[in-house]
């Protein structure tokens, strides 16, 4: 068990809609990532938050937007779902900024 | 850009077989190098890290040495058992890029008795 909690585990919606994936870091983390899984594109990095701030942003579709609340869990949200955009999607989280991530075990998203 | 290139997997051994899942990379900066692992089902661990030209990172028998010369940090285990079926990743993070991670394609590896 890693401490990253992500939810929900699966979800399957329509094109067109609108979801939110939820990510709590393991206790004490500051920096939490999200990355999607797929495929084709493997392992891309979305978007990273630092106490509450963006503090990076990779591949991230206009369409998804994320944010980190003062708790400092975090959502992902993910709309005009598209076929593609059919995927894994984990968040990591890490205590200091040298590359040892902690994962959650992703939520599986499937749009029909 | 920053980037990390690995073998193509499948890769299927025998259990005590010897293991190799070669890794390289480009950076831009000076990377600390990482494998993950992600057995089926799971999110990915860390398996073992290296901070500077020629580090050896280890852990349950896994070893990759960072060679700058070459770029490359390789991923080595002497005798494969059947639990150590997964998907393997090579990763890299530079200096002042939040820590964020950057993947390669990923390796899998499938073991048989």
């Amino acid at each position: 068990d890693s401490g990253v909690t992500q939810t929900p585990k699966h979800l399957i919606t329509a094109t067109g809609q609108r979801v939110t994936l939820r990510c709590s870091p393991r206790s004490g983390d500051l920096s939490v990532y999200w990355y999607q899984q797929s495929l084709d594109q493997g392992l891309q990095f979305l978007i990273q938050y630092y106490n509450g701030e963006e503090r990076a942003k990779g591949n991230i579709l206009e369409r998804f937007s994320a944010q980190q609340f003062p708790d400092l869990h975090s959502e992902l949200n993910l709309s005009s779902l598209e076929l593609g955009d059919s995927a894994l999607y984990f968040c990591a989280s890490s205590v200091e900024v040298t590359g040892e991530l902690f994962f959650g075990e992703g939520s599986r998203l499937t749009v029909l | 850009g920053d980037s990390v290139t690995q073998m193509e997997g499948p890769v299927t051994l025998s259990e005590e077989a010897f293991l190799t899942i070669n890794c390289t990379y480009t950076a831009t900066g000076y990377p600390s190098l990482f494998w993950y692992v992600q057995y089926p089902g799971e999110g990915l661990q860390l398996l073992l890290k290296a901070t500077k030209a020629d580090d050896k990172g280890s852990n349950k028998g896994f070893e990759a040495t960072y060679r700058k010369e070459t770029t490359s940090f390789h991923l080595e285990k002497g005798s494969v058992q059947v639990s150590d079926s997964a998907v393997y990743f090579c990763a890299l993070t530079v200096y002042n890029q939040g820590g964020k991670l950057i993947f390669g394609q990923g390796t899998e590896l499938s073991v048989k008795p």
